[in-house]
């Protein structure tokens, strides 16, 4: 079975412009949640989407945004790109909730 | 205060011995906890979990719960070279289920 696809694997933007990143989960599941990983902060959630509709959110600025659709596909936005932006951008998924969550490979974002 | 806290390692244990992994988070209302490991360069993948007070075993692996004290621990019985990763601690957090809040890792190294 296909596990959790993210894409693009890596992405370069300038500061200022906005990027879009893909989240596809696992067949089945319908929760999705986004992690921004960096060496000094770790993994930091940014929100949790389950039936399309945001359950959850952690503590970022509104500059970053997200949705999913009715076939549990995730997409996450950034707008004006700052260089602390720059990290890993991990995307997980499950049946119904946060347990027993399916990490995808992560869009790595170098913002220059 | 963060979250949940954990020792940053590195942790050097001997081939064959058990290395004891520990975590502790700070919201009292927390239900599920969970291990993941992650591999450099690699996403985070779930290795247990666990929701009620108490030990869990899987294989060469054993969660401990205690509520009261607000720790969780991993064991990781004859420890192999493969196992060298960094081990982070999750927990969900105040406001449900709908997100997990990782600690920073605990890097463990086996040492031949």
């Amino acid at each position: 079975k296909a596990g959790v696809t993210q894409t693009p694997r890596y992405l370069i933007k300038t500061r200022g412009q906005q990027v879009t990143l893909s989240c596809s989960p696992i067949s089945g599941h319908r929760s999705v949640s986004w992690y921004q990983q960096t060496p000094g902060q770790g993994l930091q959630f940014l929100f949790e989407y389950f039936s399309e509709t945001q359950r959850n959110k952690g503590n970022f600025p509104g500059r970053f945004s997200g949705r999913q659709f009715s076939n549990s596909r995730s997409e996450m936005n950034v707008s004006t790109l700052e260089l602390g932006d720059s990290a890993l951008y991990l995307c997980a998924s499950s049946l119904t909730g946060p347990a027993g969550y399916t990490f995808g490979s992560g869009t790595r974002l170098t913002v220059v | 205060q963060k979250e949940v806290e954990q020792n940053s390692g590195p942790l050097s244990v001997p081939e064959g011995a058990i290395a004891s992994l520990n975590c502790t988070y700070s919201d009292r209302g927390s239900q599920s906890f969970f291990w993941y490991r992650q591999y450099s360069g690699k996403s985070p993948e779930l290795i247990m979990s666990i929701y009620s007070n108490g030990d869990k075993e899987d294989g060469r692996f054993t969660a401990q719960l205690n509520k009261a004290s607000q720790y969780v621990s991993l064991l990781i019985r004859d420890s192999q070279p493969s196992d060298s990763a960094t081990y982070l601690c999750a927990v969900t957090g105040p406001e449900g289920a709908s997100k997990i809040i990782f600690g920073s890792g605990t890097r463990l190294s086996i040492r031949p």
